[in-house]
């Protein structure tokens, strides 16, 4: 069974850089077969998709956040990368990291980690 | 890519079915079978329900199921339990390669 568990600071200054990370467990990320993916919610709102890395490396990113995002992998740790720049309170939000066999789908979900934006 | 339209609601008391629908257009849910359902607690992560506009994960109740006409796709709980109660939210693939969600639909098992 897949887990996944998110860590990265829970305050993050406007202007600066947010930054999370996912560990992977119960699959090798370099073995292929799932998207490994960001997702946030705002406070009392719904489900927005950041962007995902295949274990090809390959990316996509949501067109409204792809200037400020990038998501990469550290095969060898079993982890893959959040990092958003310019962060404003608009970004403060609990972030999910996930994963599918399919990029239009999450069958497995990390717990989520509230985010928020503050000075 | 606007969001998805659901019911802001729905209610049902224990046994009884209730569908949730999911309403895009011909560039998300009208153009692929690509749609999804996801149920969240309070405070919990989501949990995948259907995938694909029909498909259940392993293990899941077969008191979910999904269908899709046209635009709107729809989500399904029969016989329906306390633990239902919950927030339920579709998405879609879209033209443009990416994903849209559904503003969400709170289930109120009466």
């Amino acid at each position: 069974q897949v887990q996944l568990q998110e860590s990265g600071p829970g305050l993050v200054k406007p202007s600066q850089t947010l930054s999370l990370t996912c560990t992977v467990s119960g699959a090798s990320m370099s073995s292929g077969g799932y998207y490994w993916s960001w997702l946030r919610q705002h406070p009392g709102k719904g489900l927005e998709c950041i962007g995902y890395i295949y274990y090809s490396g390959s990316t996509f990113y949501s067109p409204s956040l792809k200037s400020r995002v990038t998501i990469s992998q550290d095969t060898s740790k079993n982890q893959f990368s959040l990092k958003l720049t310019s962060v404003t309170a608009a970004d403060t939000a609990v972030y999910y990291c996930a994963s599918g066999s399919g990029m239009e789908f999450f069958q497995h979900w990390g717990q989520g980690t509230l985010v928020t934006v503050s000075s | 890519q606007s969001a998805l339209t659901q019911p802001a609601s729905v209610s049902g008391s224990p046994g009884q079915s209730i569908t949730i629908s999911c309403t895009g257009t011909s560039s998300d849910v009208g153009a692929y079978n690509y749609v999804s359902w996801y149920q969240q607690h309070p405070g919990k992560a989501p949990k995948l329900m259907i995938y694909d506009v029909t498909s259940r994960p392993s293990g899941l109740s077969n008191r979910f199921s999904g269908s899709k006409s046209g635009n709107t796709a729809s989500l399904t709980i029969s016989g329906l339990q306390a633990e239902d109660e919950a927030d339920y939210y579709c998405s879609s693939y879209t033209t443009n390669s990416t994903l849209v969600f559904g503003g969400g639909t709170k289930l109120t098992v009466l």
